[in-house]
């Protein structure tokens, strides 16, 4: 079956601008991550999506970041007012959810470039 | 001290070679391993999933995992060009949160 789904694949906007990025999961997974990748460091945890409970959002850096998952399937992180440190790669993964050993499956990001 | 550290490498190996790649973690309630092999402008891929001590082995790779001393390896047998990547350890906590090293960049030279 199709894989995690992310778009747009590559993005480049004007400090101050607001940029919506989209994550579709596989099919059936109800868990969901952001994740920021910027050169040279890990992962970094933004946010958790698990079926119909209240996100985790305690790796969002700011207030100006916000993510919404809607009917349980697609999700959009909102990034308002760039700057230009949020330049990275933002990966979205999802996974079958319960238990812990339901390794995830990544997209292959949006590239977010702020100038 | 991060939940799970990776040398980041570079590490470059000619082609044939066997290469280890290598994490420690440091909470030892950590139960579950990952390995993901990211390749550049891709996503982080799935390549080995382990659970407890012990080695697994897949194809040329074989994932091993020492809980005495909080460390787990990846070793890849007769390398190839097309296993040039970034290689990331992760482990789950509690369900929810993955702790993920910051990925070792391999080169195998033809």
């Amino acid at each position: 079956g199709a894989g995690v789904s992310q778009s747009p694949s590559n993005k480049v906007t004007e400090k101050g601008k607001d940029v919506e990025l989209r994550c579709d999961p596989i099919s059936g997974h109800t868990a969901l991550y952001w994740y920021r990748q910027s050169l040279g460091q890990g992962l970094e945890f933004l946010i958790y999506f698990q079926g119909n409970s209240a996100p985790d959002k305690s790796g969002l850096p700011s207030d100006r970041f916000s993510a919404e998952r809607t009917g349980g399937s697609v999700s959009t992180l909102t990034i308002q007012r760039t700057q230009q440190e949020d330049s990275a790669v933002y990966l979205c993964a999802s996974r079958p959810g319960g238990g812990t050993d339901q390794p995830q499956h990544f997209g292959d990001g949006t590239r977010l470039s702020i100038l | 001290q991060k939940e799970v550290e990776q040398d980041p490498g570079p590490l470059s190996v000619p082609e044939g070679a066997i290469v280890s790649l290598n994490c420690t973690y440091s909470n030892s309630a950590f139960q579950y391993f990952m390995w993901y092999r990211q390749y550049s402008r891709k996503g982080p891929e799935l390549l080995m999933y382990t659970y407890s001590s012990g080695n697994k082995e897949d194809g040329r790779f074989t994932a091993q995992v020492d809980k005495s001393s909080k460390y787990i390896s990846l070793f890849i047998r007769d390398s190839q060009p097309s296993d040039s990547a970034t290689y990331l350890c992760a482990s789950p906590r509690g369900g929810n949160q993955f702790y993920f090293g910051t990925g070792t960049s391999l080169t195998v030279i033809p």
